[in-house]
């Protein structure tokens, strides 16, 4: 079945270092890509997508490259601020006709410290 | 417009208990989603709707839980005899089709089982 694999946490740094949180999938076909952010005290909300392979998707300074070949799809930020400490999921959608529904990492939490 | 709501956002039951959970999608998403957040299983998916039908009835753990869609809106998600390991947050979340790449989040509803 379809899974996604996150690097495991939590991680912490200091604000202004860069980030790169991991995330390799298993799919049958050519699944769509996202991560999801939420923060302290919020709902999940979509960061940034990528629907087919060499895409890459970005929001809020985050990147991520949808690698086929390598079957991953890595976070990376050039500068952390204070206000990205949140949770972070990996998650795919494979679409089969009759259900999208998401399947998602187990998640990281990331604590940017001043 | 308002996003998903959810409520109620806190439900505290004792063990044996019914609990009834709703969701009230965006206006016009015809596609719903439930997931479940708990900290050993990270996010899991429960049950989709499209319109009032639900055709992905897979991730439901056990026939102890059961929901419904009426009007092609609001979703009500139950789960009868609680037990301790029903702790968790429960997600809904909708989108415009079933096809559409981004589902929107609702807040929630942290359920306690006694």
């Amino acid at each position: 079945g379809d899974s996604v694999t996150q690097m495991e946490g939590p991680v912490t740094l200091s604000e202004e270092a860069f980030l790169t949180i991991n995330c390799t999938y298993t799919a049958t076909g050519y699944p769509s890509l996202f991560w999801y952010v939420q923060y302290p005290g919020e709902g999940l909300q979509l960061l940034l997508k990528a629907t087919k392979a060499d895409d890459k998707g970005s929001n809020k300074g985050f990147e991520a490259t949808y690698r086929k070949e390598t079957t991953s799809f890595h976070l990376e930020k050039g500068s952390v601020q204070v206000s990205d400490s949140a949770v972070y999921f990996c998650a795919l959608r494979a679409y089969t006709g009759a259900n999208s529904k998401l399947t998602f990492g187990k998640g990281i939490t990331l604590s940017v410290r001043p | 417009g308002a996003g998903v709501s959810q409520s109620p956002s806190n439900k505290v039951t004792e063990k044996g208990k019914d609990v009834e959970l709703r969701c009230d999608p965006i206006s016009g998403h015809t596609a719903l989603y439930w997931y479940r957040q708990s900290l050993g299983q990270g996010l899991e998916f429960l049950i989709y709707f499209q319109g009032n039908s639900a055709p992905d009835k897979s991730g439901l753990p056990s026939d102890r839980f059961s929901a419904e869609r009426t009007g092609g809106s609001v979703s009500t998600l139950t789960i009868q005899r609680t037990q301790q390991e029903d702790s968790a947050v429960y997600l809904c979340a909708s989108s415009w089709t079933s096809v559409s790449n981004e589902q929107f989040f609702g807040p929630g509803t942290r359920l306690t089982v006694l």
